[in-house]
């Protein structure tokens, strides 16, 4: 079955103790990006790479870091959380040419305490 | 700054009525606009628009662009209660960056 999985789902952590969401697709899709979304905000945009080693800033990619060192797989960084990352997660991906539609994983939802 | 607005941001029908959901956008170097439904979990792809002038189609469901003044609608016909989720609207550039309008939270009523 096709589709993107991430973990874990959920994560309540405290400030400053790094962790890392992982994201792993099996389309063989060379677009893979990472969003967040929150109330009022709908979902922003916070890294998308490409294809691998290739990867670039969204619209809020402060306190995030990505690496696509394979095809399948795009984690996310949080090096230092803070509260304000309490969020709901998602990671996508799709074929990379011509903006095609994206494939969502179910979402991880982060508190940071 | 690029942006998507959706209007409105909520709404509450019964069921069979006909809704009209509107995205307008400013994106640099337009590439596509594409809706999505939310229900509970994962956004779900609807349709993909690039052209304009032509509705895409898929059961009660259309929608279709307006290029020139920076627009599209989702129509929903007949309405059921399985059609309650939350619609978001995006628009890409071509650099394939895309950006979300905050969703319009739709609730069908039995």
């Amino acid at each position: 079955e096709a589709q993107v999985t991430q973990n874990p789902r959920y994560l309540i952590t405290v400030t400053g103790k790094k962790l890392t969401v992982t994201c792993s697709q099996n389309m063989n899709h060379e677009y893979m990006s990472w969003y967040r979304q929150d109330p009022g905000l709908g979902l922003r945009q916070i890294y998308y790479s490409m294809n691998v080693e290739v990867t670039d800033k969204g619209d809020v990619p402060e306190g995030y870091k990505v690496s696509r060192k394979e095809k399948r797989n795009f984690p996310l960084i949080l090096e230092s959380p803070s509260p304000n990352q309490t969020s709901l997660y998602f990671c996508a991906s799709s074929l990379g040419r011509f903006n095609q539609p994206q494939h969502f994983g179910d979402g991880t939802r982060l508190s940071i305490l | 700054e690029d942006k998507v607005v959706q209007s409105p941001l909520s709404l509450v029908v019964h069921e069979g009525d006909t809704v009209t959901l509107n995205c307008s956008y400013e994106v640099t170097n337009f590439r596509s606009l594409l809706w999505y439904k939310q229900e509970k979990k994962a956004p779900t792809f609807l349709f993909m628009l690039t052209s304009s002038g032509i509705e895409k189609k898929s059961g009660r469901l259309s929608s279709i662009l307006d290029k020139k003044e920076l627009f599209s609608i989702l129509n929903i016909t007949a309405t059921q209660t399985g059609d309650s989720a939350v619609y978001l609207c995006a628009a890409s550039n071509y650099g394939q960056n895309f950006v979300f309008g905050p969703g319009t939270r739709l609730s069908v009523l039995p």
